[in-house]
């Protein structure tokens, strides 16, 4: 199996730029999660997604995020528009629900900087 | 406030010694969970314990669970320097219900040095 892929693996955008993350689920996994990684906040969880449905989104910092999954294997984290302040590793990770104890598996991370 | 909290946040240790991580929580859980990151990588998950076992084995990983105390612990024995890493706890908490909520919250985690 691949993993789960992300993209892009680095961005370095212009404040107020619209940013666009992706990411495609190992298959068959049935629950998607969207994390951000600072040094100063360490791993943050911002959405989860269950059988393609937003169960969770009390962590998305503010409107300018949103976040979308239109099928099992594919899912958007969108910031627009961009502050310096989002700058950040975002992973997005997977699991199958109800098996091995809810282990979720990780993807390399997209590398936001914001100028 | 963070489920997980790990101490020490950093450690530092000579190959062949033992590294040992702690990892305190708040509140009812299902289970706890360790992983790893190496630098400029994808977290890994390492080991799982249940909220119904005290010790758990795999390979050179020993974790124990207490959840009187609400606390957990890593041990690598006879560590390499391969090992260094960041090791974070993840615990998947229990609603009122007493059911996962399906998600798993991370503490800062403690940043292993493994000197050769």
């Amino acid at each position: 199996d691949a993993g789960v892929i992300q993209s892009p693996r680095h961005e370095v955008t212009e404040m107020g730029q619209e940013v666009t993350l992706r990411c495609k689920p190992i298959s068959g996994h049935n629950s998607l999660f969207w994390y951000r990684q600072t040094m100063m906040r360490g791993l943050e969880l911002l959405i989860y997604f269950n059988n393609n449905v937003p169960i969770d989104d009390s962590g998305m910092p503010e409107d300018r995020f949103s976040a979308k999954m239109p099928n099992a294997s594919f899912s958007t984290l969108k910031i627009q528009p961009s502050e310096p302040r989002d700058s950040a590793v975002y992973f997005c990770a997977s699991s199958q629900q109800g098996l091995s104890g809810n282990t979720i598996y990780f993807g390399e991370g997209s590398w936001l900087t914001v100028v | 406030s963070q489920q997980g909290e790990e101490d020490p946040q950093a450690l530092s240790i000579q190959e062949g010694e033992n590294a040992t991580m702690n990892c305190s929580y708040k509140t009812s859980i299902n289970n706890l969970q360790w992983y790893r990151q190496n630098s400029g990588r994808g977290l890994v998950h390492l080991i799982l314990i249940r909220s119904n076992e005290r010790e758990k084995h795999s390979g050179r990983l020993r974790v124990t669970l207490d959840t009187s105390k609400k606390s957990s612990s890593l041990l690598i024995t006879a560590s390499r320097a391969a090992d260094t890493a960041s090791y974070f706890c993840a615990t998947d908490a229990l609603n009122a219900g007493g059911t996962s909520y399906g998600k798993l919250t991370f503490g800062q985690g403690t940043i292993l040095t493994v000197h050769p």
